[in-house]
């Protein structure tokens, strides 16, 4: 079956520590995402990648790091330099956007829930 | 402020109820897209459109591009419709996409 695959579900983290999400995905799809959810507020994009070895900051980059070597592969370190990492991250992929007036959909990864203690 | 509303924030309504969740945008638009967010946390789309109207099953999706406006509505709602619907929309520029806070549906039964 084709999907995104996120991990580790749960994930707690020492003040100070990097850590690492894994978001992989099997549907040949060009672009992924990750986003922050907190409570009460919408989805907030970290970044973005369109094509292999390259990235894009989205609204809330900073804290945040990515890399791009594989198309099936696309991991996010909160490093101890975000200072509020506890949240809900998912991670979405989609078809590269053609032109014309349709987007594609996204489709989403189950999502981690990092805590920081 | 966010380019996008929704409204309301929390509902609860009794089995078999009809329900309309409601999204407003302040931006233009190539799409705009409804989501459920169930209680793991997977969000899964419900509907992707730009004009009109689109069916599947029990909800029924409605767009007034004039208005910036849409409306998820679930007929004979059940409690597994029980779930975060999201509203979102994709511009014509980049590849971003914005997210209304959700509304959070309780059906009981």
């Amino acid at each position: 079956d084709g999907g995104i695959t996120q991990s580790p579900k749960y994930l707690f983290r020492k003040e100070g520590q990097n850590v690492t999400l894994s978001c992989e995905q099997n549907l040949n799809h060009d672009a992924m995402y990750w986003y922050r959810q907190d409570p009460g507020q919408g989805l907030r994009l970290i970044y973005y990648s369109q094509i292999v070895n390259d990235f894009q900051k989205g609204d809330i980059a900073e804290g945040y790091s990515v890399s791009r070597e594989k198309k099936e592969s696309f991991p996010l370190t909160v490093t101890s330099a975000q200072k509020n990492p506890t949240a809900f991250y998912l991670c979405a992929s989609s078809i590269r956007r053609t032109s014309g007036v349709y987007d594609n959909e996204q489709f989403f990864g189950p999502g981690t829930r990092l805590t920081v203690l | 402020k966010n380019e996008v509303e929704q409204s309301p924030q929390n509902l609860t309504a009794q089995e078999g109820e009809f329900i309309t969740i409601n999204c407003s945008y302040s931006v233009g638009i190539s799409a705009l897209h409804w989501l459920q967010q169930h209680p793991g946390g997977g969000i899964v789309s419900l509907f992707m459109l730009s004009s009109g109207k689109k069916k599947h099953g029990r909800l029924i999706a409605t767009i007034n591009i004039q208005e910036k406006h849409s409306s998820l509505h679930i007929t004979a709602s059940h409690p597994r419709d029980s779930a975060v619907y999201i509203c979102a929309v994709s511009r014509n520029t980049g590849n971003q996409f914005y997210f209304g806070t959700g509304t959070s549906l309780t059906v009981i039964p």
